[in-house]
C-alpha cells in the first residue's frame, strides 16, 4: 500500500524567509508526487508534481519541490515567504493501480507572520 | 476556476431528508473522486469512477450513493445522513491510467446535517 507522511502539523516562519514543508512517501513502484494547497472552506488547488527527471521541480507561486529517492522524500520549499502563503498544504502519491487513486498526507498547516 | 464546477456550495439538511450533490467537469477527463474532508481527519476517499464505472467504494455506508451518468458528471445522493456526517465534500477528476496526470478539485460542499 501506499502512503505518505507530513511529520508536522503546523509550520510558522516569519514573512521573508525561506520555508520547508517536509514530506515523506512510502511506494512499491515509481512515484509519482504532488503538492495542493487548501485555502478556507475551498477545495485543493494543484502546485506542483515529480514524475521523473530532475529531482528539483518548480511550480506555481514560486513554489519548488526536491524529490529525494534515498531518503524517500519530497519536501516542499520557497525562498522567501508571503503572508499570502498561510493555508494547508497537503502531499499527495499517485495509487497506479486499480482505480488511479490519489492518497494524501494528514496535511501541514503553514503561517506566515508579517 | 479549476474546471471542476460543485453545487450546492453549502448544504444544511435534517437526518430525515434527501439530498444530492452535484459536480460536473469540463476538462475531458475519464475518472472522478468523491473525498470527505473533516475537521481534523486526513482526506477520505469515498468513491472514485473510471470511464463511468465505479472502481472504488472505501467502505462507504449506503447513506451515501454515488451516480456517474456520464465523463462529465458525478452525483452523490445523501440520505438519512448522521451528524457526523457533516464535513466538506470534495469532487476532483483526472486523466489518463498511468499516474502521471494531477487531479482537479471543485470549490466543495460545505454539508451541515442537523
Amino acid at each position: 500500500a501506499q502512503s505518505v507522511a507530513q511529520p508536522e502539523d503546523q509550520v510558522n516562519v516569519a514573512e521573508g524567509n525561506p520555508l520547508t514543508v517536509k514530506c515523506t512517501y512510502s511506494v512499491s513502484g515509481n512515484p509519482y508526487l504532488f503538492w495542493y494547497v487548501q485555502y478556507p472552506n475551498r477545495g485543493l488547488q494543484f502546485l506542483l508534481k515529480y514524475i521523473t527527471g530532475d529531482n528539483l521541480v518548480k511550480g506555481s507561486y514560486g513554489f519548488e519541490a526536491e524529490f529525494n529517492k534515498s531518503q524517500t522524500s519530497f519536501h516542499l520549499k520557497k525562498p522567501s515567504a508571503l503572508v499570502s502563503d498561510s493555508a494547508l498544504y497537503f502531499c499527495a502519491v499517485r495509487d497506479i493501480g486499480y482505480g488511479q487513486n490519489f492518497v494524501f498526507g494528514p496535511g501541514t498547516r503553514l503561517s506566515v507572520l508579517p | 476556476e479549476t474546471g471542476v464546477t460543485q453545487t450546492p456550495r453549502h448544504l444544511v439538511m435534517g437526518m430525515t431528508n434527501k439530498k444530492s450533490l452535484k459536480c460536473e467537469q469540463h476538462l475531458g477527463h475519464n475518472a472522478m473522486y468523491w473525498y470527505k474532508q473533516s475537521a481534523k481527519k486526513p482526506l477520505e476517499l469515498m468513491f472514485v469512477y473510471s470511464l463511468e464505472e465505479r472502481v472504488e467504494n472505501n467502505s462507504v455506508p449506503s447513506r451515501f450513493s454515488p451516480e456517474c451518468p456520464n465523463s462529465s458528471h458525478l452525483f452523490l445522493h445523501l440520505h438519512t445522513l448522521q451528524p457526523e456526517d457533516s464535513a466538506l465534500y470534495l469532487c476532483a477528476s483526472s486523466q489518463g491510467r498511468t499516474g502521471r496526470t494531477e487531479a482537479f478539485f471543485g470549490q466543495g460542499t460545505r454539508l451541515t446535517v442537523v
